[in-house]
């Protein structure tokens, strides 16, 4: 079972502010990272997923960086909007299972 | 394309009662995996099916059980049911033979509550 440490645990910014979050994990048996964004009432959304170290994914204003020799990654959104306001949740994989970490929940005023 | 499907949305059972959820993958998707969520909780994975066979299970007791039907449609059972069994369900499922490598599409979840 991966021990995955998620921080901050929430965050409260205001509409313009860029932000950014990370996602701790053993680098050991390390085989993917995964990257969701839940909002209220509705499902899990897939942001990312990385395998690579050094790697670097972008997708629209969010994007995501990757190290797995020290096993972190950091999820960044450049000008916060409140349609952003979800919790964002890292999960590490390993061959055969996916451990999900507790989330940072954002919130993101006008 | 349809998403995930997950029936019911909201259950309310009885200590000692058993229930069964369903989920529909997305069509041509053939891994279903399941989570639970529990207040203060990350997700908890339950188990993931592949082609009918369960691949992988999550530390849970043996009161929670699934299966996966030819048409990929999946039921999770539980059984017996406790207090702490209350929680949200959630059902994912993935097109491509190694789910941990490419991720999930969630369903919307069905919200079990235990009296």
């Amino acid at each position: 079972i991966l021990n995955v440490e998620q921080s901050p645990q929430s965050l409260h910014v205001q509409e313009g502010d860029s932000t950014n979050f990370t996602c701790s994990f053993p680098s050991s048996n390390f085989y993917a990272l995964h990257w969701y964004r839940w909002e209220t009432a509705k499902s899990p959304e897939a942001l990312f997923v990385m395998t690579l170290n050094g790697d670097e994914k972008k997708k629209g204003r969010i994007s995501a960086t990757l190290n797995t020799k020290e096993g972190y990654s950091y999820l960044y959104i450049k000008g916060s909007q409140p349609e952003d306001s979800a919790t964002y949740l890292c999960a590490p994989s390993g061959y055969s299972t996916l451990t999900f970490g507790k989330g940072t929940m954002l919130l993101v005023s006008p | 394309k349809a998403g995930v499907t997950q029936t019911p949305r909201y259950l309310i059972k009885t200590r000692g009662q058993q229930v069964t959820l369903s989920c529909s993958p997305i069509s041509g998707h053939r891994s279903v995996s399941w989570y639970q969520q529990t207040p203060g909780q990350g997700l908890q994975f339950l188990f993931e099916y592949f082609s009918e066979t369960q691949r992988n299970k999550g530390n849970f007791p043996g009161r929670f059980s699934g299966r996966q039907f030819s048409n990929s449609r999946s039921e999770m059972n539980v059984s017996t049911l406790e207090l702490g069994d209350s929680a949200l369900y959630l059902c994912a499922s993935s097109s491509n033979r190694d789910p941990f490598n490419y991720g999930y599409t969630f369903g919307s979840g069905t919200r079990l509550t235990v009296v």
